[in-house]
Protein backbone atom coordinates (compact mmCIF):
# COMPACT_ATOMS: atom_id res chain seq x y z
CA UNK A 1 0.00 0.00 0.00
CA UNK A 2 1.57 3.46 -0.94
CA UNK A 3 2.60 5.52 1.77
CA UNK A 4 3.14 9.21 1.87
CA UNK A 5 5.02 11.19 4.34
CA UNK A 6 6.03 14.85 4.39
CA UNK A 7 8.52 16.38 5.92
CA UNK A 8 8.27 18.87 8.31
CA UNK A 9 5.44 18.98 9.95
CA UNK A 10 5.18 22.33 10.35
CA UNK A 11 7.43 25.56 9.43
CA UNK A 12 8.06 29.03 9.84
CA UNK A 13 10.29 31.68 8.06
CA UNK A 14 10.25 34.95 7.76
CA UNK A 15 9.22 37.20 4.44
CA UNK A 16 11.59 36.65 1.79
CA UNK A 17 13.30 33.22 2.68
CA UNK A 18 13.36 30.43 -0.03
CA UNK A 19 12.03 27.13 1.38
CA UNK A 20 11.90 23.30 0.45
CA UNK A 21 9.14 20.92 1.25
CA UNK A 22 9.94 17.88 1.35
CA UNK A 23 7.73 14.58 0.27
CA UNK A 24 8.55 10.84 0.01
CA UNK A 25 6.53 7.69 -1.03
CA UNK A 26 6.94 4.40 -0.91
CA UNK A 27 6.04 2.68 -3.79
CA UNK A 28 7.29 4.07 -7.32
CA UNK A 29 4.62 3.13 -9.72
CA UNK A 30 3.08 6.43 -9.88
CA UNK A 31 1.62 7.66 -12.59
CA UNK A 32 1.77 11.56 -11.44
CA UNK A 33 1.98 13.31 -8.20
CA UNK A 34 0.31 16.67 -6.94
CA UNK A 35 1.27 19.81 -4.81
CA UNK A 36 -1.89 21.40 -3.19
CA UNK A 37 -2.33 23.98 -0.87
CA UNK A 38 -4.78 24.17 1.62
CA UNK A 39 -6.30 27.02 3.16
CA UNK A 40 -8.24 27.27 6.31
CA UNK A 41 -11.22 26.00 5.91
CA UNK A 42 -11.29 25.38 2.32
CA UNK A 43 -10.81 23.24 -0.03
CA UNK A 44 -7.93 21.66 -1.97
CA UNK A 45 -6.21 23.94 -4.66
CA UNK A 46 -3.60 22.22 -6.69
CA UNK A 47 -0.72 23.79 -7.89
CA UNK A 48 1.56 22.01 -9.78
CA UNK A 49 1.15 18.81 -11.01
CA UNK A 50 4.37 16.24 -12.30
CA UNK A 51 3.94 13.21 -14.78
CA UNK A 52 5.79 10.31 -13.74
CA UNK A 53 8.20 10.88 -17.43
CA UNK A 54 8.88 14.53 -15.53
CA UNK A 55 11.80 16.02 -13.18
CA UNK A 56 10.39 19.08 -12.40
CA UNK A 57 7.30 21.85 -13.17
CA UNK A 58 7.69 25.28 -12.31
CA UNK A 59 4.53 28.26 -11.96
CA UNK A 60 5.75 31.33 -10.66
CA UNK A 61 7.58 31.37 -7.41
CA UNK A 62 7.26 27.60 -6.94
CA UNK A 63 8.95 24.83 -8.03
CA UNK A 64 8.40 21.00 -8.08
CA UNK A 65 10.78 18.46 -8.67
CA UNK A 66 10.48 14.53 -8.70
CA UNK A 67 13.03 11.49 -8.33
CA UNK A 68 11.02 8.55 -9.15
CA UNK A 69 13.09 5.88 -8.30
CA UNK A 70 14.15 7.17 -4.95
CA UNK A 71 10.33 8.48 -4.43
CA UNK A 72 10.73 11.45 -3.37
CA UNK A 73 9.83 15.62 -4.42
CA UNK A 74 10.28 19.06 -3.07
CA UNK A 75 8.29 21.99 -3.06
CA UNK A 76 10.96 24.64 -3.67
CA UNK A 77 9.02 28.44 -2.64
CA UNK A 78 11.12 31.38 -3.80
CA UNK A 79 11.19 34.57 -2.02
CA UNK A 80 8.50 33.59 0.38
CA UNK A 81 5.28 36.25 1.03
CA UNK A 82 2.70 36.17 3.92
CA UNK A 83 -0.11 35.27 1.72
CA UNK A 84 2.38 32.17 1.07
CA UNK A 85 1.18 30.56 4.50
CA UNK A 86 -1.31 27.55 4.42
CA UNK A 87 -1.01 23.97 4.34
CA UNK A 88 1.11 22.03 1.51
CA UNK A 89 -0.17 18.76 0.87
CA UNK A 90 1.20 16.31 -1.85
CA UNK A 91 -0.36 13.38 -3.51
CA UNK A 92 0.32 10.64 -5.49
CA UNK A 93 -1.64 8.86 -8.28
CA UNK A 94 -0.49 5.10 -8.97
CA UNK A 95 0.19 3.96 -12.23
CA UNK A 96 -2.24 1.09 -12.06
CA UNK A 97 -5.72 0.95 -10.54
CA UNK A 98 -8.69 3.39 -10.15
CA UNK A 99 -7.71 7.35 -10.46
CA UNK A 100 -7.25 7.75 -6.96
CA UNK A 101 -4.53 10.06 -5.01
CA UNK A 102 -2.65 9.25 -2.06
CA UNK A 103 -1.82 12.07 0.26
CA UNK A 104 0.76 12.74 2.65
CA UNK A 105 -0.05 15.03 5.84
CA UNK A 106 0.76 18.05 5.17
CA UNK A 107 3.41 20.82 6.02
CA UNK A 108 1.78 23.75 7.80
CA UNK A 109 3.97 27.07 6.76
CA UNK A 110 3.80 30.16 7.97
CA UNK A 111 5.54 33.34 6.77
CA UNK A 112 5.98 35.59 9.01
CA UNK A 113 6.08 39.50 7.76
CA UNK B 1 -16.52 27.18 -14.49
CA UNK B 2 -18.67 26.40 -11.52
CA UNK B 3 -16.27 24.34 -8.78
CA UNK B 4 -17.05 21.76 -7.10
CA UNK B 5 -20.40 22.51 -4.51
CA UNK B 6 -21.39 20.82 -0.67
CA UNK B 7 -23.43 21.66 1.89
CA UNK B 8 -23.81 21.93 4.81
CA UNK B 9 -20.09 23.94 5.63
CA UNK B 10 -21.14 22.74 8.92
CA UNK B 11 -22.00 20.32 11.19
CA UNK B 12 -21.99 18.99 14.80
CA UNK B 13 -24.38 16.43 16.04
CA UNK B 14 -24.40 13.86 19.12
CA UNK B 15 -22.76 10.61 18.61
CA UNK B 16 -25.27 8.11 17.84
CA UNK B 17 -27.15 10.22 15.46
CA UNK B 18 -27.54 10.74 11.57
CA UNK B 19 -26.18 13.31 9.12
CA UNK B 20 -25.83 13.71 5.48
CA UNK B 21 -23.87 15.65 3.02
CA UNK B 22 -24.63 16.34 -0.18
CA UNK B 23 -21.94 17.08 -3.63
CA UNK B 24 -22.93 18.93 -6.79
CA UNK B 25 -19.80 17.98 -9.11
CA UNK B 26 -18.82 20.39 -11.85
CA UNK B 27 -21.04 19.65 -14.68
CA UNK B 28 -19.86 17.12 -16.61
CA UNK B 29 -17.71 15.52 -14.46
CA UNK B 30 -18.15 11.47 -14.70
CA UNK B 31 -16.25 10.41 -11.62
CA UNK B 32 -17.01 11.77 -8.27
CA UNK B 33 -14.87 11.13 -5.21
CA UNK B 34 -15.34 11.33 -1.58
CA UNK B 35 -12.72 12.24 1.10
CA UNK B 36 -12.13 11.95 4.49
CA UNK B 37 -9.85 14.25 6.24
CA UNK B 38 -8.97 14.22 10.08
CA UNK B 39 -7.26 17.14 11.22
CA UNK B 40 -3.83 16.74 10.99
CA UNK B 41 -3.83 14.22 8.39
CA UNK B 42 -3.79 14.24 4.67
CA UNK B 43 -7.66 13.45 3.07
CA UNK B 44 -8.49 9.61 2.75
CA UNK B 45 -11.00 8.17 0.22
CA UNK B 46 -13.76 6.85 1.32
CA UNK B 47 -15.92 5.77 -1.69
CA UNK B 48 -15.04 6.84 -6.24
CA UNK B 49 -17.93 6.77 -8.49
CA UNK B 50 -17.77 6.16 -11.97
CA UNK B 51 -21.14 8.01 -13.33
CA UNK B 52 -23.98 6.27 -10.98
CA UNK B 53 -21.63 3.02 -10.12
CA UNK B 54 -19.36 2.82 -7.46
CA UNK B 55 -15.54 2.42 -8.61
CA UNK B 56 -13.80 1.95 -5.08
CA UNK B 57 -15.40 1.58 -1.70
CA UNK B 58 -12.54 -0.60 0.35
CA UNK B 59 -12.31 2.08 2.61
CA UNK B 60 -15.83 3.11 3.18
CA UNK B 61 -16.64 1.72 6.86
CA UNK B 62 -20.05 0.29 5.13
CA UNK B 63 -21.43 -0.79 9.17
CA UNK B 64 -22.46 3.60 9.08
CA UNK B 65 -21.20 5.01 6.16
CA UNK B 66 -23.13 4.83 2.80
CA UNK B 67 -23.23 6.91 -0.36
CA UNK B 68 -25.13 6.89 -3.62
CA UNK B 69 -24.80 9.38 -6.75
CA UNK B 70 -28.55 8.15 -8.17
CA UNK B 71 -29.05 9.72 -11.37
CA UNK B 72 -24.64 10.31 -11.86
CA UNK B 73 -24.33 13.87 -10.74
CA UNK B 74 -25.03 15.24 -7.34
CA UNK B 75 -24.32 12.90 -4.33
CA UNK B 76 -24.97 12.06 -1.01
CA UNK B 77 -23.19 10.53 1.68
CA UNK B 78 -24.60 9.62 5.26
CA UNK B 79 -23.28 8.27 8.30
CA UNK B 80 -25.75 6.46 10.42
CA UNK B 81 -25.11 6.21 13.65
CA UNK B 82 -22.49 8.66 13.88
CA UNK B 83 -19.34 8.30 16.49
CA UNK B 84 -17.02 10.59 18.30
CA UNK B 85 -13.53 9.85 15.89
CA UNK B 86 -16.06 10.35 12.35
CA UNK B 87 -14.97 14.44 13.49
CA UNK B 88 -13.74 15.42 10.29
CA UNK B 89 -13.69 17.76 7.36
CA UNK B 90 -15.53 15.86 4.60
CA UNK B 91 -14.26 16.48 1.03
CA UNK B 92 -15.99 15.68 -2.54
CA UNK B 93 -14.25 16.41 -5.65
CA UNK B 94 -15.09 15.59 -9.16
CA UNK B 95 -13.04 14.63 -12.19
CA UNK B 96 -13.90 14.58 -15.98
CA UNK B 97 -12.65 11.03 -16.31
CA UNK B 98 -11.59 8.03 -14.63
CA UNK B 99 -8.03 8.83 -16.68
CA UNK B 100 -4.87 9.48 -14.64
CA UNK B 101 -4.67 13.07 -16.65
CA UNK B 102 -7.76 13.87 -15.84
CA UNK B 103 -7.37 16.72 -12.79
CA UNK B 104 -9.11 16.26 -9.59
CA UNK B 105 -11.29 19.78 -8.25
CA UNK B 106 -11.87 19.90 -5.00
CA UNK B 107 -14.82 21.36 -2.51
CA UNK B 108 -14.48 23.25 0.21
CA UNK B 109 -15.93 20.72 2.10
CA UNK B 110 -18.00 20.20 5.10
CA UNK B 111 -16.83 20.12 8.94
CA UNK B 112 -18.00 17.37 10.70
CA UNK B 113 -18.05 17.81 14.52
CA UNK B 114 -19.48 14.64 16.98
CA UNK B 115 -20.22 15.70 20.59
Amino acid sequence: KQEVTQIPAALSVPEGENLVLNCSFTDSAIYNLQWFRQDPGKGLTSLLLIQSSQREQTSGRLNASLDKSSGRSTLYIAASQPGDSATYLCAVRPSTGANNLFFGTGTRLTVIP
Amino acid sequence: EAGVAQSPRYKIIEKRQSVAFWCNPISGHATLYWYQQILGQGPKLLIQFQNNGVVDDSQLPKDRFSAERLKGVDSTLKIQPAKLEDSAVYLCASSFSWSGDSPLHFGNGTRLTVT
